[in-house]
């Protein structure tokens, strides 16, 4: 089946950088988009980031455009989030989700990991 | 933009939910429906305004097209206690509505 487990979240300092990662298993990796979509504590989803399957293209929210750059290996089935300059406007659960259709770029999303906390605090 | 309304609603069992997503611009059907409950990460209800995802329950169903779209759950079950969202993928950056809470009377 499949998972999409998140991991690297924490607590870091602002202005500090943190990577997130999203080991996949179940499907194809190579073959679908990937995005990032966070959501505060309490708030809603705030969509951040897309690569497509082969990783030619990428897009950002405005919010963190130019800070925040996503990455896959698809050698090793795993996603990337590198986070720089945090601040406390990005403490929130992030969550690594896969597009449905093959092969798409910025269609449904029809799985979601559980999410990491990342918590940007001193 | 993607607004949503109501943000909160509280419905007795059994009786009929509508959640409405009005975006700022055309999107034609490129709008998504997800549910999220507590402590949970947010499941895929309707794909492309209307096309119900693999697995979920047939009371739930989407209308809609360009700027005005609806999420309908038919004979509420308790279980469908959580927060709904719409989503769309027609522009980059892509954006979530607020979400509207559901509450079971």
């Amino acid at each position: 089946q499949v998972q999409l487990v998140e991991s690297g979240g924490g607590v870091v300092q602002p202005g500090r950088s943190l990577r997130l990662s999203c080991a996949v298993s179940g499907f194809t990796f190579s073959s679908y988009a990937m995005h990032w979509v966070r959501q505060a504590p309490g708030k809603g989803l705030e969509w951040v980031a897309i690569i497509s399957y082969d990783g030619s293209k990428k897009h950002y929210a405005d919010s963190v455009r130019g800070r925040f750059s996503i990455s896959r290996d698809n050698s090793k089935n795993t996603l990337y989030l590198q986070m720089n300059s945090l601040s406390a406007e990005d403490t929130a659960v992030y969550y690594c989700v896969k597009e449905e259709t093959l092969h798409d770029y910025s269609g449904d999303l029809d799985f979601w990991g559980q999410g990491t906390l990342v918590t940007v605090s001193s | 933009v993607l607004t949503q309304s109501p943000d909160f609603q509280s419905v007795a069992p059994k009786e009929q939910v509508t959640i409405t997503c009005r975006a700022s611009q055309s999107i034609g059907r490129s709008l998504h429906w997800y549910q999220q409950k507590p402590d949970q990460s947010p499941k895929l209800l309707i794909k492309y305004g209307s096309q119900s995802f693999s697995g979920v329950p047939s009371r739930f169903s989407g209308s809609g097209s360009g700027t005005e779209f609806t999420l309908t759950i038919n004979s509420l079950e308790v279980e469908d206690a959580a927060t709904y969202y719409c989503h769309e993928t027609a522009t980059l950056p892509q954006t979530f509505g607020q979400g509207t809470k559901v509450e079971i009377k």
